[in-house]
């Protein structure tokens, strides 16, 4: 089935800088890879989504890389503000296993 | 926006115990999940449902059963809880299927004693 690594577990930046988070995923028939940011007490928060057709998505200072051949994928955030502190997840859905597999989280601290 | 609705918020339970958990999906969402997400741990996948359907099924227990109803609301219902049960349970709906973008409820937080 599918497995998602997660990297870093635990991420500092200072306000203004930039933080990237990488996936890697193990099932070449994954298709759509979701990124989510949960805050303490909350449930998962859907930020930004990629599918197997594109390689870069962007919504304002959130952006989604994907590498099909590398099987893995990337989340940057630009211009990180203390309100970006949070858990993110990223996960892979494929078709086959029918179903959302999820990284272990990053946990994002920025610092003001 | 409406947003996927959870009840209850949170929940107490002694072991042996049962529990039921409901979820409301955003209105016009066909597509039902649930996710169990242990302390400092990611959501793992347990049931879902697409059209009142059972259309996959994850590392659920056999103590743990579910359904989605005609309204689309589903319901976990859980049996002889232990205390490994305790956990934020999440609901999320889609629509049109599960390749589609899953919204997370708020969560129910189980706590068995």
């Amino acid at each position: 089935g599918e497995n998602v690594e997660q990297h870093p577990s635990t991420l500092s930046v200072q306000e203004g800088d930039s933080a990237v988070i990488k996936c890697t995923y193990s099932d070449s028939a994954s298709n759509y890879f979701p990124w989510y940011k949960q805050e303490l007490g909350k449930g998962p928060q859907l930020i930004i989504d990629i599918r197997s057709n594109v390689g870069e998505k962007k919504d304002q200072r959130i952006a989604v890389t994907l590498n099909k051949t590398a099987k893995h994928f990337s989340l940057h955030i630009t211009e990180t503000q203390p309100e970006d502190s949070a858990v993110y997840f990223c996960a892979a859905y494929s078709e086959y296993g029918n179903k959302l597999v999820f990284g272990a989280g990053t946990i994002l601290r920025v610092k003001s | 926006a409406a947003g996927v609705i959870q009840s209850p918020r949170h929940l107490i339970k002694e072991k042996r115990e049962t529990a039921t958990l409901k979820c409301y999906p955003i209105p016009r969402h066909d597509t039902v999940y649930w996710y169990q997400q242990g302390p400092g741990q990611d959501p793992q996948f347990l049931i879902s449902f697409y059209e009142k359907m059972q259309s996959d099924k994850g590392s659920i227990p056999d103590r743990f059963s579910a359904q989605q109803f005609s309204d689309y609301h589903s319901e976990l219902n859980m049996s002889s809880l232990e205390l490994g049960d305790s956990a934020l349970y999440f609901c999320a709906s889609s629509s049109g299927g599960l390749i589609n973008e899953q919204f997370f409820g708020p969560g129910t937080r189980l706590t068995v004693l």
